[in-house]
């Protein structure tokens, strides 16, 4: 079983909707990471968390919105997606960088986000 | 930049055939490198890692060792199962939090 929950598993939207994907991690991580992944790809870096603060944003278009309500807790909000948008998207965690070595990134099972 | 290359594939095994994925990288400093593996519907598990050269990660019969001369990190199994089919990438993190991967292999196990 995964660490990181997600949800919700499956979401179809329309392209004026308004909703929300949930992240939610209990391994006292201090880095939260959003990926886009279309099929057969591997995943592209959105967003990165780190301490709660939003360290890095990869250009990623204003419908997307990210939040970190706590050390525990990541958000995307999502607002006038375009079809072009449906993908996988997978939360990650991670320890803060130790002193000697990159520590790996944890991922969810990924919500399915379908815009119709 | 830094880049990392995989074998192309599908790769197509008979079950309890050995496994060899290749993956070689490009970096400037000294890169923790990762497998990863996607099992079809799921997210991504982490496989193996190795954080300096000569590591070797190993986990569920799965091995690759961090090879700094031929800057290899190839994934080996002795003996693979109709469960092993899944997608798989190599990785690398520098210092950034972020990953750098390759383009992924698909690998097919047949009873």
């Amino acid at each position: 079983d995964t660490e990181v929950t997600q949800t919700p598993k499956h979401l179809v939207m329309g392209m004026t909707n308004k909703k929300s994907l949930k992240c939610e991690q209990h391994m006292g991580h201090r880095a939260m990471y959003w990926y886009k992944q279309k099929a057969k790809k591997p995943p592209e870096l959105m967003f990165v968390y780190s301490y709660e603060k939003l360290s890095i944003n990869e250009s990623v278009p204003s419908r997307f919105s990210p939040e970190c309500p706590n050390s525990s807790l990541l958000n995307l909000h999502l607002h006038a997606l375009q079809p072009e948008d449906s993908a996988l998207y997978l939360c990650a965690s991670s320890q803060d960088r130790g002193v000697e070595a990159v520590q790996p990134q944890h991922f969810g099972d990924g919500t399915r986000l379908s815009i119709l | 930049g830094d880049s990392v290359t995989q074998m192309e594939g599908p790769v197509t095994l008979s079950e309890e055939a050995f496994l060899t994925i290749n993956c070689t990288y490009t970096a400037t400093g000294y890169p923790s490198l990762f497998w990863y593996v996607q099992y079809p519907g799921e997210g991504l598990q982490l496989l193996l890692k190795a954080t300096k050269a000569d590591d070797k990660g190993s986990n569920k019969g799965f091995e690759a060792t961090y090879r700094k001369e031929t800057t290899s990190f190839h994934l080996e199994k002795g003996s693979v199962q109709v469960s092993d089919s899944a997608v798989y990438f190599c990785a690398l993190s520098d210092s950034n939090y972020q990953l750098i991967w390759g383009a992924g292999t698909k690998l097919i196990i047949k009873p």
